[in-house]
Order: C-alpha cells, then structure tokens, then sequence
C-alpha cells in the first residue's frame, strides 16, 4: 500500500532556532500535500495544502512565513517552522494524495518541542 | 476551522463489549471517512464511505454513511485491547479529489479485560 514516511519523528529545539520536517511518499506520486497540526488531546487541524509545483494555500489563521511548505516534487514536501516559539510545541502530520486514487496517506507524525 | 462532532468524547468499555460512536455535521459531506490514530502515530484509515446511506463493514468494523449526509456512525464489535486508540471521523466535500479533509473531535475509547 502506499506509504508516506515523514521525519525526524521528534526533535526538539531552542526558541529562535527553525525546524525542517520532511514528507516523501515512497511508492506513490503525491500531488497533493497536506499539513495538520495537532495538540495534545485535540484533533487534527489542516494547516495548508500544497501542490507540486504551486504555492502552497494556507488556512485561516496560519502564518505562512512562520510556516514554509516545500513542495518541490511529486515525493517530497517540506515543513520548515522558522522561529519557533514554544507555543509552535505540536505534533506536526503530513498526508500525501495521489492524483485520480482518491484516498489519503498520513505520514506518522514529528513531535516538535520548543524549549 | 470547522470540526466535526464526535460522540462521546471518550469510553471505558470491557473487553468484548460492542462500541457504538458517531460524528455529526451541520453541513453536508460527499465522503465519510474513519481514522483510528495510536499514540504517537499518524491516523489510519478504517473505512471510507461513498453513499449516502451505505453500510460498509471491515472486520468487525462496520460503518454507516447517514441518509442526510450530515452524519456517520462507527460500530466496533467484540473489543479487544488492540482496539485501545483515538477514532477520528473525516468529511470530504468533493469524492475522488484531493480536497481536503475536515474532521470530527475523536472519541478515545480504552478497553479493560
């Protein structure tokens, strides 16, 4: 089945510093990217969309200079959290679509920690 | 964002036991999808649903597209420990796309033997 590999799977980090997660989908060509966020007991909250090749559309709400999304080509999608702050302390989850299959593929998650 | 309500919002149940949840919305949804999600990890997918009205089963999963399109259920049959997990319901306005994917609160359901 198709597998969408996300890492580092944690990292933690100094506030000021940026974070780079990174999303390959391994067996599939991902046109589509998506990016959620997800704080402790709560669920999954899209924070944009990206399609290769195209800028990425940011929800309500999400800075997108704070959060650049990468999505260069059709197996890699990026995450960079520049200056983080330890309210941006999150766990961060891709999901890759592939064009005409119709379903979602969730990477396992980066456990982000701002100290 | 918008969410999707998921009831009840966490359950102690036996092992064995049936487990009944569902997720509601104030507007309509072309796809119903079910995700379990263990700690740590990323969503799983469980079930999707297409119809409106369609009852699909996998395993001793089985799921319910409603009628109005407004809401799903989730039954799980003969718990066992493994079942221990975050259930996430999903709605998707447009079938067969990469439209993205608003979803329910989660019901966290925990079984004892």
């Amino acid at each position: 089945g198709a597998v969408v590999s996300q890492h580092p799977s944690r990292v933690i980090c100094k506030s000021g510093t940026s974070v780079k997660i990174e999303c390959r989908s391994l067996d599939f060509q991902a046109t589509t990217m998506f990016w959620y966020r997800q704080f402790p007991k709560q669920s999954l909250m899209l924070m944009a969309t990206s399609n290769e090749g195209s800028k990425a559309t940011y929800e309500q709400g999400v800075e997108k200079d704070k959060f650049l999304i990468n999505h260069a080509s059709l197996t890699l999608s990026t995450l960079t959290v520049t200056s983080a702050h330890p309210e941006d302390s999150s766990f961060y989850i891709c999901s890759g679509h592939k064009a005409g299959a119709g379903g979602y593929t969730f990477g396992s998650g980066t456990r982000l920690t701002v100290v | 964002g918008q969410q999707l309500n998921q009831s009840p919002q966490s359950m102690f149940i036996q092992e064995g036991e049936d487990v009944s949840m569902n997720c509601t919305s104030s507007s309509i949804f072309n796809t119903w999808l079910w995700y379990k999600q263990d700690p740590g990890e990323g969503p799983v997918l469980l079930i999707a649903l297409y119809k409106a009205g369609e009852l699909t089963s996998n395993g001793r999963l089985t799921a319910q597209f409603g009628i109005t399109r407004k809401d799903s259920f989730l039954n799980i049959s003969a718990s066992i420990p493994s079942d221990v997990g975050i259930y996430f319901c999903a709605g998707q306005l447009t079938s067969g796309t990469a439209s993205k994917l608003t979803f329910g609160t989660g019901t966290r359901l925990q079984v004892t033997l």
